[in-house]
C-alpha cells in the first residue's frame, strides 16, 4: 500500500506570493491532517479535513487554507507569503482522524525569500 | 537538508547501549500517546503507541512507558543502533482532543 504522497517536496517563493500543496493520503484513510514544523515552534497542527470538510483548525491567520476533495486528496493554500512562512509542511493521514494513528508523507519543505 | 530543530535536547549513546527518552505532557485528559522517529529530510515515522488504560507496552526493540501521575511518558530502545539516529517526538491525544499535540522533540546521537 503506498505511503503518503506530498508534492512538490521543494518550493522556493518570495513575499506575497501563493502557494498550493497536494497531498495524498493512503488509500482507504478519509482524514486528513496537515502540520507546520519549524525548528522554532516545532511541530504545529494547521487543520484536519474528513469527507470534505474541515473538522478541526488551528491557531493560524487566514491566509493559511485547504481543501479535500472526494478522493480524500488535500491541498493547502497559503496566501501573502511571508519570510515566517518558511517550514516544512507535513500531510498526515488516518481511516477516521479520531483517537489513531498518523501517518505522514516527507513534507514540502517552502522557503519564502 | 535538516528539518527539524537545531536546538533540541540531544542524548548520545554508545551503539549496543539501551536509550531512555523521556517526555512531559501537559493535558491530564490525554489518553492516547504515540512516539515518532523523525529522519533528516523526512516526515515522522511511527514507532509505538500507547493507550492510557495501561502503563506499558513492547514492540520490536522498544518499550513506552505512561507514568499519568507524573504526565510522563518514555521511550525505551534495546541495543541502540546507528539507524536509530533520529529526532524523537511524543504525541498526544484524548477522546474529546481535536487534534494531536507534539512534544518538541529529542535528537538521538548513536555513537560508534
Amino acid at each position: 500500500k503506498a505511503g503518503v504522497t506530498q508534492t512538490p517536496r521543494y518550493l522556493i517563493k518570495t513575499r506575497g506570493q501563493q502557494v498550493t500543496l497536494s497531498c495524498s493520503p493512503i488509500s482507504g484513510h478519509r482524514s486528513v491532517s496537515w502540520y507546520q514544523q519549524t525548528p522554532g515552534q516545532g511541530l504545529q497542527f494547521l487543520f484536519e479535513y474528513f469527507s470534505e470538510t474541515q473538522r478541526n483548525k488551528g491557531n493560524f491567520p487566514g491566509r493559511f487554507s485547504g481543501r479535500q476533495f472526494s478522493n480524500s486528496r488535500s491541498e493547502m493554500n497559503v496566501s501573502t507569503l511571508e519570510l515566517g512562512d518558511s517550514a516544512l509542511y507535513l500531510c498526515a493521514s488516518s481511516l477516521e482522524g479520531r483517537v489513531e494513528k498518523l501517518f505522514f508523507g516527507s513534507g514540502t519543505q517552502l522557503s519564502v525569500l | 537538508g535538516e528539518s527539524v530543530g537545531l536546538h533540541l535536547p540531544t542524548l548520545s549513546v554508545q551503539e549496543g547501549d539501551n536509550s531512555i527518552i523521556n517526555c512531559a505532557y501537559s493535558n491530564s485528559a490525554s489518553d492516547y500517546f504515540i512516539w515518532y522517529k523523525q529522519e533528516s529530510g523526512k516526515g515522522p515515522q511511527f514507532i509505538i503507541d500507547i493507550r492510557s488504560n495501561m502503563d506499558k507496552r513492547q514492540g520490536q526493540r522498544v518499550t513506552v512507558l505512561l507514568n499519568k501521575t507524573v504526565k510522563h511518558l518514555s521511550l525505551q530502545i534495546a541495543a541502540t543502533q546507528p539507524g536509530d539516529s533520529a529526532v524523537y517526538f511524543c504525541a498526544e491525544n484524548s477522546v474529546r482532543g481535536q487534534n494531536f499535540v507534539f512534544g518538541p522533540g529529542t535528537r538521538l546521537s548513536v555513537l560508534p
